[in-house]
């Protein structure tokens, strides 16, 4: 069974500073996914990543995938308040009905 | 932009009774999906739906539950008889085809009284 782990569970950090989110995953996937919802809305979806190696950055959040570590990452680079939501990382299980599984999220608050 | 939309936003509902949720998925997408959230938790799948059948289910869609493609547009969740921890954001999601990036709507929020 696919188990995807994130962490921290929750981040409170300063305006410009620079933090990073872990996602891990246990069995072999090439597509992960990141998702940002705000209180009370629906997922967001921020990046795709399809292939060991991927980076894709948009404004001060850069995300990572490596498939032989099973590792993804979510960088964010000199936060901003706007930044504040949760950041679930989600797993493609790949054949069959391709659902995905999610991480429980990351709490991210960023301070004035 | 094409979107998944959902209705209602807001379902509040008496334990026991049947209730109906409702999605459009994007018009040329083939996979579609529920999932749902219990507050303050992680997001959970519920169950896919791909060329008019059930493809995938998990553990919590149990026979309470059922799936319905009733026309070329409209697919929906139903819950036969309620109970209290069903209580949660339910997500229609859809993708162009199998590992295309989902697309997810607004979400119902379900209150189960």
């Amino acid at each position: 069974e696919l188990k995807v782990e994130q962490n921290p569970l929750f981040l409170s950090m300063q305006e410009g500073k620079n933090y990073t989110i872990y996602c891990n995953y246990s069995t072999t996937s090439d597509r992960l996914y990141w998702y940002r919802q705000d209180p009370g809305k629906s997922l967001e979806s921020l990046f795709v990543l399809l292939s060991n190696g991927a980076v894709k950055q948009e404004g001060r959040l850069m995300a990572s995938l490596d498939t032989k570590a099973r590792l993804s990452t979510l960088h964010i680079t000199a936060a901003v308040h706007d930044l504040s939501a949760t950041y679930f990382c989600a797993v493609d299980t790949q054949g069959g009905s391709e659902k995905l599984v999610f991480g429980k999220g990351t709490k991210l608050t960023v301070n004035p | 932009e094409p979107e998944v939309t959902q209705t209602p936003s807001h379902q509040v509902t008496q334990m026991g009774q049947e209730v109906i949720l409702r999605c459009v998925p994007i018009s040329n997408h083939l996979y579609f999906y529920w999932y749902r959230q219990i507050l303050g938790q992680k997001v959970e799948f519920l169950v896919s739906f791909y060329n008019n059948e059930i493809s995938e289910k998990s553990e919590i869609f149990d026979d309470q539950f059922s799936v319905e493609r009733p026309d070329g547009s409209n697919f929906t969740l139903k819950i036969r008889s309620t109970k209290l921890e069903d209580s949660a954001m339910y997500f229609c999601a859809s993708s162009l085809t199998g590992g295309q990036p989902q697309h997810f709507g607004d979400g119902t929020r379900l209150s189960i009284l």
